[in-house]
């Protein structure tokens, strides 16, 4: 489809929990992206993936996020043991874009809020 | 760190005109300029892009200065569908990264 699928559109999770994400980028879309929205503006970069493969994971915090995109399979991101400082909307985007060229741009899906009581 | 300066926000009646301005003084030759908006409860939406020359598309129209330090976006007729944050994005393809890196955006309000 045209639209980049996110699933769940909203979790809670208990502090301490296991909360996962689901990202289903557009067909063809070689680059997946997840960025973290956690006050009304504010986006941070968590990481990227081309193909099945990291690009970026330089705004990932490693302690208790990881980030796969198999194929054949939507992507995810999984956030071990929350915090309430994880309280935010992520929002998974992907693009076909080549570093040669311009003539893109990102999709990105609704994204899903995740609340951590 | 986001590489633009945009005002946090901005007001507009409907059918007029809006221009949302952006300075990007240490733009470098290989930067594209990228717009997106993020309407209430969705996600950043691609708008519009450019490199030296102005660029219309059915969304919207980008001025970009001659010494492309600045840029502004033009939303012709302004409809309350446009209200949203509005984003101007500095974009290198030789950077080695596919990432937008998001400043804080233009809020920008449409009044009936």
């Amino acid at each position: 489809g045209e639209e980049v699928a996110q699933t769940p559109k909203h979790l809670v999770r208990g502090e301490g929990q296991k909360a996962k994400l689901y990202c289903a980028p557009i067909k063809g879309h070689s680059y997946v992206f997840w960025y973290q929205q956690v006050l009304k503006n504010e986006f941070k970069f968590l990481i990227s993936f081309q193909n099945e493969n990291v690009f970026d994971e330089t705004g990932m915090p490693k302690e208790r996020f990881s980030a796969k995109c198999l194929p054949n399979s939507p992507c995810s991101l999984e956030i071990q043991a929350t915090k309430l400082e994880d309280s935010a909307v992520y929002f998974c985007a992907s693009s076909q874009s080549r570093r040669d060229d311009p003539n893109y741009g990102y999709t990105f899906g609704s994204g899903t809020r995740l609340t951590v009581v | 760190d986001a590489k633009t300066t945009q005002p946090n926000s901005m007001e507009s009646n409907e059918e007029e005109p809006v221009h949302l301005p952006c300075n990007h003084s240490t733009i470098s030759g290989t930067d594209y300029i990228h717009w997106y908006r993020q309407l209430p409860s969705q996600g950043p939406e691609y708008v519009i892009h450019g490199l030296t020359s102005n660029v219309n598309n059915r969304m919207a129209s980008l001025a970009i200065a001659e010494d492309r330090k600045s840029s502004t976006l033009i939303l012709h007729r302004a409809t309350l569908r446009d209200a949203a944050v509005y984003y101007c994005i500095l974009r290198d393809l030789q950077g080695g990264s596919e990432k937008l890196v998001f400043g804080k955006g233009t809020k920008l309000t449409v009044n009936p």
